[in-house]
Parts: C-alpha cells; structure tokens; sequence
C-alpha cells in the first residue's frame, strides 16, 4: 500500500513570496490533515478535511494561508505571502475511520 | 489545550527502560503515540482509548488512566533503533473528531 505522497520535499522561498505544497492521501482516505511542525515542537493542525468539505480550519492563519480539496482526494496548501516564522516542516497526514493517522515525508519551508 | 510530557529528553543505554510520560488539563477520548526519527515523518506506535481498549506494538507499551487524564508509555529493553523524539497526541472526549493535539515530544537518545 503506497503511503501519503507529499512534494516538494524541500523548499526555499524570501519573505513575501508564495509557495504551494501538494499532498496525495492514501488511497481511500476520506480525512485529511495539514500540520505545521516548527523546529523541536510537535505538529500543530491547520485545517482537517473529511472528503472535500473542511472540518476545522481554526488554527489556519486564514489571512495568508488557504487549502483545498477536490474531489475529496489530493490537496493544496498555499502561503502568500510567507513570513520568516512560517519557516516550518508541513506536514499531511490522513485516515480512514480507526484513529491511527498516516503521515507523509513532509515539506521543510525556509523562509529567508 | 496542548498535552504536557515529561520528560523532555532521556538518555538510556541499550538494554535500559524508560518511561514517558502525557498529561492533560481536559477530558480525553484517546491518547495516541507516535514516534520521529530526525528528518522523518512521525510513525504511529499505540492508541489507548477510554474504556480501556489498547493496540500496541511490541516491546512497547503503555496506560491511560482517565480520571487523571494522563498517559505513560513504558520502552523496555531499549534498542539503538529506540531512538527518536516521542509525542503524544490527545484526542478530546468528543469522539469522532479524528483530530488530534500532540504535546512538545520527549526525544530519547540510546546509546551503545
């Protein structure tokens, strides 16, 4: 079974840029979650989708960052424009109904 | 609210136990464990729900005692590939929500 697909795997973008991360849950997987996991601190949720509809979005800095869903399958995060302390790993996770969540690789953003 | 843990790091020689510890302010449903390696994605280790139900991975077990609202995980006999940062995640008591807060991890080195 393939596991979550995240990319790019490495990013490196200056302060007032835009970047965009994309992620591919395991097959099936109707929920999907965006964490953001700053140096030496545990993931933070962004936004939790189950198939295409949001389910929390409360921690997502909706000023600057935005996600979507379609099709209830892949998913986008955006940052524009990007601050030095967004300067994290992003990271996306999904499950399917057990609790376990399955995590990708993630993204490390540097923000200069 | 996020989940303290204790301690924040440990350091065990091969063959030592070690025990990890997750506390919560609020009414828990769940308590999961994860594991990350440096510069890999976090990889799910335990669930302990209330009630009691618990899934495990060898050597590697833990408790969940509810009224408290703390968990512990218990690493016997230690391996080099023991080593890593541990996080806890709690799921509040309104089960279903699928989403979870991590506490700040606990990074356990084993050395030789």
């Amino acid at each position: 079974e393939a596991g979550v697909a995240q990319s790019p795997r490495y990013k490196i973008i200056e302060k007032r840029q835009s970047v965009a991360f994309w992620c591919n849950p395991i097959s099936g997987h109707a929920t999907l979650y965006w964490y953001q996991q700053i140096l030496g601190q545990g993931p933070k949720l962004l936004i939790q989708f189950q198939n295409n509809g949001v389910v929390d979005d409360s921690q997502l800095p909706k000023d600057r960052f935005s996600a979507e869903r379609l099709k209830g399958v892949d998913s986008t995060l955006k940052i524009q424009p990007a601050k030095l302390e967004d300067s994290a790993v992003y990271l996306c996770a999904s499950n399917l109904r057990v609790n376990e969540q399955f995590f990708g690789p993630g993204t490390r953003l540097t923000v200069l | 609210q996020q989940p303290v843990q204790s301690p924040q790091a440990v350091i065990l020689r091969e063959g030592e136990d070690a025990v990890i510890n997750c506390s919560s302010s609020k009414a828990l449903y769940s308590v999961h464990w994860y594991r990350q390696k440096h510069g890999e994605a976090p990889v799910f280790l335990m669930i302990l729900l209330k009630g009691g139900e618990q899934k495990g991975h060898e050597k590697i077990s833990a408790s969940f005692n509810e009224k408290k609202q703390q968990s512990s995980l218990y690493l016997t006999a230690s391996q080099l590939s023991y080593s890593g940062t541990y996080f806890c995640g709690t799921e509040g008591s309104g089960a279903g929500s699928y989403q979870l807060t991590f506490g700040k991890g606990t990074k356990l080195s084993v050395i030789p």
